[in-house]
């Protein structure tokens, strides 16, 4: 199975400051296709998770644009430009390059 | 508008069963890949299960074998039927796909 590491657990910020969390793959999410399939969600206090950015760094609709995300083959990262009281919650990296899909451990973010 | 809708839960026996169900709208469960997720009370996100377009379907190792999944085109539904249901399938079950996830249905396994 394909372990996803994220870094850090936790993270607390300051309004409008950045974020930056960091996922890692142990098997490389590139497809032959060309394509790498690693998801970011987040999922707010209470709620379904719900998607923020798909295949590295494209933002699903709606999603603000100060979400981001990058990297590639196996290290991945996605970056709060400002992060606001709405970004509160935990985030979670997925990878659907292959069965089992796999979820990082989640990364609690909470506002200072 | 895509919705997902989730029912079945409830507080089962060790060893019982159950089936939840996923009701779609504004998508076609046929076309489209859809899967079960779960998260047990206080953890992260777990994959549980997923049925291709092609009917193909696929079960992460800690279920195979006790859940089984599956659709009604004609309903436009798919289901996960859970068997021989332990403690640690304590958990809420989110039908959907990457994009689209339902509120999800709760499972107490507990005697």
């Amino acid at each position: 199975d394909i372990v996803m590491t994220q870094t850090p657990l936790s993270l607390s910020v300051t309004p409008g400051q950045p974020a930056s969390i960091s996922c890692k793959s142990s098997q490389s999410l590139l497809h032959r296709d060309g394509k790498t399939y690693l998801y970011w969600l987040l999922q707010k206090p209470g709620q379904s998770p719900h998607l923020l950015i798909f295949e590295v760094s494209n933002q699903f609709s709606g999603v603000p644009d100060r979400f981001s995300g990058s990297g590639s083959g196996t290290v991945f990262t996605l970056k709060i430009s400002r992060v606001e009281a709405e970004d509160v919650g935990v985030y979670y990296c997925m990878q659907t390059i292959q069965f089992p899909w796999t979820f990082g451990q989640g990364t609690k973010v909470e506002i200072k | 508008e895509v919705q997902l809708v989730e029912s079945g839960g409830g507080l089962v026996q060790p060893g019982g069963s159950l089936r939840l169900s996923c009701a779609a709208s504004g998508l076609s469960v046929s076309s489209n890949y859809m899967m079960w997720v779960r998260q047990a009370p206080g953890k992260g996100l777990e994959w549980v299960s997923l049925i291709s377009r092609g009917g193909d379907t696929y079960y992460a190792d800690s279920v195979k074998g006790r859940f089984t999944i599956s659709r009604d085109n004609s309903k436009n539904m798919f289901y996960l039927q859970v068997n021989s249901l332990r403690s640690e399938d304590t958990a809420r079950y989110y039908c959907g796909r990457v994009t689209t996830w339902g509120l999800g249905t709760m499972v107490i396994v507990s005697s």
